[in-house]
């Protein structure tokens, strides 16, 4: 089966610029996952959805972040407008059901803010 | 915030020997699951451990959950060079945030 499917793979950007980052599930995964990874971290949820309902977006800093999931399959991710301190790895991952089941995750996006 | 803490930060043994991981975490769970990130990759799964389980086994891996003391281990028994990678556990929680929560990982070095 095919994996999570994510693009771009790198991007960089200059600060007050805007990005998104787009993401494919496995097909039938019902939830989805945005994670934003700094190096040297563990990865920190951004927003978790289930189906194109949102289930978790409480660390999602809403004044620069959206997400959408349109209907319920693919996803983007937006920053708008980014700072310096968004530079980090952007990883998109899904899972069959719920968090109670194993997730799959994409190789990601490394974003440069300069 | 983390959810899983893992312990130590940073992990440096022989091919051959055993590496042994530790996880806390805070709230009452529905599982445990270990991740596993080679640098620059995405992470892969490795195991899943319901909270009713107390150790569960996959080839060279072993975790453990107890849930009173609210931890869990990692066990890579006979490692190998090819095991060098970070080790991350996540929480699934039925209490307050559902959210699978990863912590700040093990990096683990082995030596060929």
């Amino acid at each position: 089966e095919a994996g999570v499917a994510q693009s771009p793979r790198y991007k960089i950007i200059e600060k007050r610029q805007s990005v998104a980052f787009w993401c494919n599930p496995i097909s039938g995964h019902a939830t989805l996952y945005w994670y934003q990874q700094i190096l040297g971290q563990g990865p920190k949820l951004l927003i978790q959805f289930q189906n194109n309902g949102v289930v978790d977006d409480s660390q999602l800093p809403k004044d620069r972040f959206s997400a959408e999931r349109l209907k319920g399959v693919d996803s983007t991710l937006k920053i708008q407008p980014a700072k310096l301190e968004d530079s980090a790895v952007y990883l998109c991952a899904s899972s069959l059901i719920s968090e109670n089941t194993e997730a799959f995750f994409g190789q990601g996006t490394r974003l440069t803010v300069v | 915030s983390q959810q899983g803490e893992e312990d130590p930060q940073a992990l440096s043994i022989q091919e051959g020997e055993n590496a042994t991981m530790n996880c806390s975490y805070k709230t009452s769970i529905n599982n445990l699951q270990w991740y596993r990130q080679n640098s620059g990759r995405g992470l892969v799964h490795l195991i899943l451990i319901r909270s009713n389980e107390r150790e569960k086994h996959s080839g060279r891996l072993r975790v453990t959950l107890d849930t009173s003391k609210k931890s869990s281990s990692l066990l890579i028994t006979a490692s190998r060079a090819a095991d060098t990678a970070s080790y991350f556990c996540a929480t699934a929680s039925y209490t307050g945030r559902r959210a699978l929560t990863f912590g700040s990982g093990t990096r683990l070095q082995v030596q060929p």
